[in-house]
């Protein structure tokens, strides 16, 4: 089974310009869940989608935004591009629950942004 | 908000020697995950521990479930150099069971 692939893996972007992110999930996860890695912050969970609804979001702003698909492939965008911005992006698929929610996530080699 | 707290931050430690890390949190969490994370790569989950003094393992690798619910470990044994990399540990926030991750432990192997 291939697992959650990214595209691109690495993106240069100039500060106000905006920038849009492909995932593509396990086949069959239909959760795809979107992080921001920063060495000076760690990990931080932007939003998670299900179903095309977002289900949950995290404490970034507006300019972070998403989107799912019927096929379960999902795009981030951000707007307006800040230095701060500049991170790896990681998306991550979740198997289907059945009974127990399980939480266990399979992760993408992410998509590396530069701003300049 | 609720936090992750990794220790060490950093390890340096001889092929073969033994591993330990652990996580805590000021809040009780029901679930707790365990990754790791190569350069360039995304996190790879490791191990899941689900139930309060639940002991798994997964090869090499032990991972614990602490009583309090407050903690967890991680422990490697024999390590070899394939082992080097970041370890976080993660967990659901218990109010809208967002993961939240801890800021991770890299484990370097000497020479």
């Amino acid at each position: 089974k291939a697992g959650v692939t990214q595209t691109p893996r690495y993106l240069i972007k100039t500060r106000g310009q905006q920038v849009t992110l492909s995932c593509s999930p396990i086949s069959g996860h239909r959760s795809v869940s979107w992080y921001q890695q920063t060495p000076g912050q760690g990990l931080q969970f932007l939003f998670e989608y299900f179903s095309e609804t977002q289900r949950n979001k995290g404490n970034f702003p507006g300019r972070f935004s998403g989107r799912q698909f019927s096929n379960s492939r999902s795009e981030m965008n951000v707007s307006t591009l800040e230095l701060g911005d500049s991170a790896l992006y990681l998306c991550a698929s979740s198997p289907p629950q059945t009974g127990t929610t399980t939480y266990e996530q399979y992760f993408g080699p992410g998509t590396r942004l530069t701003v300049t | 908000g609720q936090q992750l707290n990794q220790s060490p931050q950093s390890m340096f430690i001889q092929e073969g020697e033994d591993v330990s890390m652990n996580c805590t949190s000021s809040s009780i969490f029901n679930t707790w995950l365990w990754y790791k994370q190569d350069p360039g790569e995304g996190p790879v989950l490791l191990i899941a521990l689900y139930k309060a003094g639940e002991l798994t393992s997964n090869g090499r690798l032990t991972a614990q479930f602490g009583i309090t619910r407050k903690d967890s470990f991680l422990n490697i044994s024999a390590s070899i150099p394939s082992d080097v990399g970041i370890y976080f540990c993660a967990g659901p926030m218990n109010r809208d069971d967002k993961i939240i991750f801890g800021k991770g432990t890299r484990l370097h192997i000497l020479p």
